[in-house]
């Protein structure tokens, strides 16, 4: 069973350029959630989607933005890039059903931005 | 809004020593507790979470945690630790609210673990 896959793995990009970042969640999982995630902190909220509907948005600028497809795939895009966008973008898929027990976070390998 | 605190910015410690790495969080309600591990150039996986239930919760590789909630804690324990636990740890805090709130990490605690 393939786990959450996110491309492409590295990208580097010049400032004020715009990027999307792809997502595909496990296999029956509908919700998927994108973090930021800068050198020596914690990863950071950006947004979480469920059926395809947005269902949080963390503290970031309007520059951020997100949708999911159907198949409930996902992309993060990010216009106007800044210097201060370099980090690593981690998603997440996790189970919406069954006993909240079960209800975890499983998280892909990420994608490394850095913008020069 | 929540919080979470990891007071130890990086630990270091030789193979067999035990390990204990703490998180406090700061929310007033019910919340679900998780640890998670980066090993080196590896993606996060989870190591244990609680969600209700018996406060001391077993994880994967040895790792247990302890959700004291007079003292909004949980803390990470191992008693022997190997190298290959050298890793960034975190600590996350949700809540079981409106079908789960995104994660709120804490800044991380990276292990050097030292033969």
């Amino acid at each position: 069973d393939a786990g959450v896959t996110q491309s492409p793995t590295h990208l580097i990009k010049t400032r004020g350029q715009h990027v999307t970042l792809r997502c595909s969640p496990i296999s029956g999982h509908k919700s998927v959630s994108w973090y930021q995630q800068v050198l020596g902190q914690g990863p950071q909220f950006i947004f979480q989607y469920y059926e395809k509907e947005e269902r949080g948005r963390g503290n970031f600028p309007d520059r951020f933005s997100a949708r999911q497809f159907p198949n409930y795939s996902s992309e993060l895009n990010v216009n106007a890039l800044l210097l201060g966008d370099s980090a690593l973008y981690l998603c997440a898929s996790r189970v919406d059903r069954g006993p909240p027990a079960n209800y975890g976070y499983t998280f892909g390998s990420g994608t490394r931005l850095t913008v020069v | 809004a929540q919080s979470v605190s990891q007071h130890n910015h990086h630990v270091i410690l030789s193979e067999a020593a035990s390990l204990e790495l703490g998180c406090n969080y700061s929310y007033g309600g019910t919340v679900n507790l998780f640890w998670y591990v980066q090993y080196p150039g590896q993606h996060l996986q989870l190591l244990l979470k609680y969600f209700s239930g018996d406060p001391l919760v077993k994880g994967i590789k040895g790792f247990e945690a302890e959700f004291i909630k007079s003292k909004f804690s949980f803390n990470l324990r191992k008693p022997s630790v190997q190298w290959s636990d050298t890793a960034e740890y975190f600590c996350a805090v949700n809540t079981p609210y409106s079908g789960n709130t995104p994660l709120v990490f804490g800044k991380g605690t990276r292990l050097s673990v030292i033969a």
